[in-house]
């Protein structure tokens, strides 16, 4: 079954706006850590951020921002302010234990394509 | 600090060929991954180290199997390639502080015909 739904495969945003990525996650574990990745077109995947899941206030890393809701088990992406280096595919992931180490579960991706 | 290096970038293979995909890191992290890519699916984990000498399988493990070399190096082998087997292949390590988001290195991108 899958655990990270990425339901947007493809976005479209105006540069200087924000856009939203959503992701939600299946798990019944009480502990448990959500990530955004991005990876531009050259391929490497970039760590932006995380939320863990006993963390009270939103993760926020300079233009990105993460919109945890817990009880629905989501952890949207917030862009503001969109450029145009913006453009690539963003991942949503979860950190879950695995024997005695972590893994990570990913989402299929979207892609954003920022305009001009 | 290079962090994470895999090596070749891109390889061609025909079917039944076996290959080694390399990966280093400097970070001095004990744990690594290698994962695969494949279009609309994500990525999704073919076999982790959790530390020097200890290998386990992932997700998707079959057809591959892996070396810890020492706690820079992980290996990725394919003894006789398929078509199947066509992906690009991330290899990645894990920080043991904060948040244990994990490092990517570039990536392999293999074709096998």
């Amino acid at each position: 079954a899958q655990k990270i739904t990425q339901t947007q495969p493809g976005m479209f945003v105006q540069e200087k706006e924000a856009v939203t990525l959503d992701c939600t996650y299946d798990t019944s574990d009480p502990s448990y850590g959500l990530f955004w990745y991005k990876q531009p077109s050259s391929g490497e995947m970039i760590f932006l951020i995380y939320q863990g899941s006993y963390d009270q206030q939103n993760a926020t890393e300079g233009r990105y921002s993460l919109n945890f809701q817990k009880a629905r088990k989501s952890a949207n992406l917030v862009i503001s302010a969109s450029q145009l280096g913006d453009s690539a595919m963003y991942f949503c992931a979860m950190r879950e234990p695995m024997g005695n180490d972590y893994k990570l579960s990913f989402g299929a991706g979207t892609t954003v394509t920022v305009r001009a | 600090n290079a962090g994470v290096t895999q090596t070749p970038k891109f390889q061609v293979l025909k079917t039944g060929q076996s290959m080694t995909l390399q990966c280093a890191q400097d970070m001095n992290h004990n744990s690594m991954y290698w994962y695969r890519q494949d279009p609309g699916m994500g990525l999704r984990l073919i076999y982790y180290s959790a530390s020097e000498g200890t290998t386990d399988k992932g997700e998707v493990p079959n057809g591959y199997n892996v070396s810890r070399l020492n706690k820079r190096e992980f290996s990725l082998r394919l003894e006789s390639a398929a078509p199947s087997q066509t992906s690009v292949y991330f290899c990645a390590s894990r920080n043991h502080r904060g948040v244990y988001e994990q490092y990517f290195g570039p990536g392999t991108r293999l074709t096998v015909t």
